[in-house]
């Protein structure tokens, strides 16, 4: 019962390093989310996928590229890290996007940028 | 735009307290409510939803009902145990557009023995 797996759970850059962060779901779903959550914020989508091969920005898009080659993995990079983009990121899926359906969310990276 | 308002933590309680925590949406559309629960290190898990006005989701002793009419979704257990501290998320999806999830900022219930 994977779910939605997430590598690394933890990770230091230095300001300007850049990284990946790749989730995998095994449950076949077409939408794929990443959120980003800060303290007494909650989360924020940064960015999201209907389907494979496709990206759309949320609320928090810059500064964050993504991309989605295969229809199981999502990956989240940044490209020239800074301390503003210390957060927890959480990859989430749902089976399609419609407002009934609930996204299944893994269990986070928690990233930090000194 | 839409947006989910939820009472302010922490929420400290003895077992086998009354527990409600409270969350008030705003949405142009027609929303589906979800709380998901949040337990240290963890993802956010599903809790329970509520589709339609009136409608009532409840799970693992949990409830809560869509009321459309005070736009609220407030969250109730008749009888907390310790092991429901964790972070409790209100959260609105638009019907048509499920991308558009909106998440309170979180409540962190602590529960003592």
């Amino acid at each position: 019962n994977a779910g939605v797996t997430q590598t690394p759970k933890f990770r230091v850059l230095k300001t300007g390093q850049s990284m990946t962060l790749l989730c995998a779901q095994d449950m076949n779903h077409e939408y794929m989310y990443w959120y980003r959550q800060d303290p007494g914020m909650g989360l924020r989508l940064i960015h999201y996928s209907v389907g494979e091969g496709t990206t759309a920005k949320g609320e928090v898009p810059d500064g964050y590229n993504v991309s989605r080659l295969k229809k199981q993995n999502f990956l989240l990079g940044l490209e020239s890290a800074a301390p503003s983009q210390t957060s927890v990121y959480f990859c989430a899926s749902s089976v399609t996007g419609a407002g009934n359906q609930p996204q299944h969310f893994g269990d986070g990276t928690r990233l930090s940028i000194l | 735009g839409d947006s989910v308002t939820q009472m302010e933590g922490p929420v400290t309680l003895s077992e086998e307290a009354f527990l409600t925590i409270n969350c008030t949406y705003t949405a142009t559309g027609y929303p589906s409510l979800f709380w998901y629960v949040q337990y240290p290190g963890e993802g956010l898990q599903l809790l329970l939803k509520a589709t339609k006005a009136d409608d009532k989701g409840s799970n693992k002793g949990f409830e809560a009902t869509y009321r459309k009419e005070t736009t609220s979704f407030h969250l109730e257990k008749g009888s907390v145990q310790v092991s429901d501290s964790a972070v409790y998320f209100c959260a609105l999806s638009d019907k048509n557009y499920g991308q558009n999830f909106v998440f309170g900022p979180g409540t962190r219930l602590s529960v003592l023995p």
